[in-house]
C-alpha cells in the first residue's frame, strides 16, 4: 500500500515560472489537503478538498491553485513562482476531517530563485 | 486569533519520561491531535483526543482538558529514535486543522 505519493521530491524554479505538484492517494480517502511548512513554523493549509470535484481555500491560498478531477488525485499549481513560495510542501489525505489519522506524503522541497 | 502554544524544544535522557504541553485558543474545538515528524520526513499521526482524559498507545499517552484548553503528549521509556519534532493540532469550527509550531525533542544517551 503506497499511501500518499507526491511528485516531484525536489524542484528549483526561477521567479515567474509555473509548476504543478502532484499528489495521489490509494486509500479511498474523501479529504485531501495541501500544506506548506516553513522553518520554525507549523503546517499551514493552502487548499483542501472534501471530495472529487470540490476545492476550498485554506489559510494561505494566494498564488496557488488546485484541482481534484479524480478522487485519488489532488494537484497544486503555482501560477507565477515567487521566492516567498520557497518551502516544503506536503500533501495529506484523511477519511474524516477531525484531525484524526491524516496520512502525509513525503513532501516536495521547492526553491524559487 | 487562533493559536496553539507548545515549547520550541525539550531535552530528555534516554529511558526517561518526557511531557510536551500544548495550549490552544481556537474558534471551536473538535479534537486535539499529535503528530511526529523526523528531520526531513513527513508528519505521522500519533494520537487523538476528543474528550477529556488520557489516551494510551504503547509508550505514548495523550491527555486533554477542554476546560483548560490544554493537552499534553507523554512519552515513556524514551529511545533515541524518538528524537523528532512533535506537533499538536486542533480542528476548529471551520473544519480546518490548526497546527502548533512544533516541539523539537532532543534525547541524550
Amino acid at each position: 500500500n503506497a499511501g500518499v505519493t507526491q511528485t516531484p521530491k525536489f524542484r528549483v524554479l526561477k521567479t515567474g515560472q509555473s509548476m504543478t505538484l502532484l499528489c495521489a492517494q490509494d486509500m479511498n480517502h474523501e479529504y485531501m489537503y495541501w500544506y506548506r511548512q516553513d522553518p520554525g513554523m507549523g503546517l499551514r493549509l493552502i487548499h483542501y478538498s472534501v471530495g472529487e470535484g470540490t476545492t476550498a481555500k485554506g489559510e494561505v491560498p494566494d498564488g496557488y491553485n488546485v484541482s481534484r478531477l479524480k478522487k485519488q488525485n489532488f494537484l497544486l499549481g503555482l501560477e507565477s513562482a515567487a521566492p516567498s513560495q520557497t518551502s516544503v510542501y506536503f500533501c495529506a489525505s484523511s477519511y474524516g476531517q477531525g484531525g484524526y489519522g491524516y496520512t502525509f506524503g513525503s513532501g516536495t522541497r521547492l526553491t524559487v530563485v | 486569533g487562533q493559536s496553539l502554544e507548545q515549547p520550541s524544544e525539550v531535552t530528555a535522557v534516554e529511558g526517561a519520561i518526557v511531557q510536551i504541553n500544548c495550549t490552544y485558543q481556537t474558534s471551536g474545538f473538535y479534537g486535539l491531535s499529535w503528530y511526529q515528524q523526523h528531520d526531513g520526513g513527513a508528519p505521522t499521526f500519533l494520537s487523538y483526543n476528543a474528550l477529556d482524559g488520557l489516551e494510551e498507545t504503547g509508550r505514548f499517552s495523550s491527555f486533554l482538558s477542554r476546560s483548560d484548553s490544554y493537552g499534553y503528549l507523554l512519552l515513556q521509556e524514551l529511545q533515541m529514535k524518538d528524537s523528532a519534532s512533535y506537533f499538536c493540532a486542533v480542528r476548529d469550527s471551520n473544519y480546518q486543522l490548526i497546527w502548533g509550531a512544533g516541539t523539537k525533542l532532543i534525547i541524550k544517551p
